[in-house]
């Protein structure tokens, strides 16, 4: 079965420090990885995918399939990254739902 | 970018009544559509899967009869609950894949409280 597992329900840090939101996965075959964030008041939306290899907003993410592993990371947090973060994954062909972690409330105090 | 909306944004109804929720998808079509349920203070739980011109494919645990799914055409799909109840309170969430990498677009969700 599918299953993602973000540990830390809420996450403090102060401005400038840096961020490392957890995800781990459970899937058999080779999944595809996202982060979705949602700030207040507003819809999901996507951050980042394991696939693009892209950075947003100054977040990356590597999955490290050895240790079933998607960590979201950012060198330095600022204030408007405050947000509801979800890890997700999907399989790899074609348009499949999302499995959802728990997700993570990250809260920077300036 | 690809804009799913959802209507209402909340309803209040009696319990025993049903209400119906649309999700479109404004500028893109979508042969498939997914419903999750959100409770306070958790996760998105997938419900269902909504296939353009044929029947959903509901989550273990989801009553098919409960939750009508129809998805009449390529840019909209609604969830009807039937006979609701107090339990039935929650926010329902749509999203519609675009692209060959499974991006989701999500709707703003529609907040249902039975009393």
């Amino acid at each position: 079965a599918q299953r993602v597992t973000q540990p830390e329900k809420l996450l403090s840090v102060f401005k400038g420090a840096p961020v490392e939101l957890k995800c781990n996965y459970s899937y058999s075959g080779s999944p595809e990885l996202f982060w979705y964030v949602q700030y207040s008041r507003q819809r999901l939306q996507l951050l980042l995918r394991h696939i693009s290899r892209e950075s947003i907003k100054g977040f990356t993410a590597d999955l490290n399939k050895g240790e079933t592993s998607f960590h979201l990371k950012k060198p330095f947090a600022q204030e408007e990254d405050s947000a509801m973060y979800y890890c997700a994954l999907s399989r790899y062909s074609g348009n499949t739902p999302l499995v959802f972690g728990k997700g993570t409330r990250l809260s920077v105090i300036a | 970018g690809a804009v799913v909306s959802q209507h209402p944004s909340r309803v209040i109804c009696k319990s025993g009544t049903s209400v119906k929720i649309e999700c479109r998808s404004l500028d893109f079509q979508a042969t498939t559509m997914f419903w999750y349920r959100q409770f306070p203070k958790q996760s998105l739980m997938l419900m269902a899967t909504s296939n353009e011109g044929s029947k959903a494919t509901y989550e273990q645990g989801v009553e098919k009869d409960k939750f009508l799914i129809n998805h009449a055409s390529l840019t909209l799909s609604t969830l009807t609950v039937t006979s609701a109840h107090p339990e039935d309170s929650s926010f329902y969430i749509c999203s519609a894949p675009l692209g060959g990498y499974n991006e989701q677009f999500f709707g703003p969700g529609t907040r249902l409280t039975v009393l």
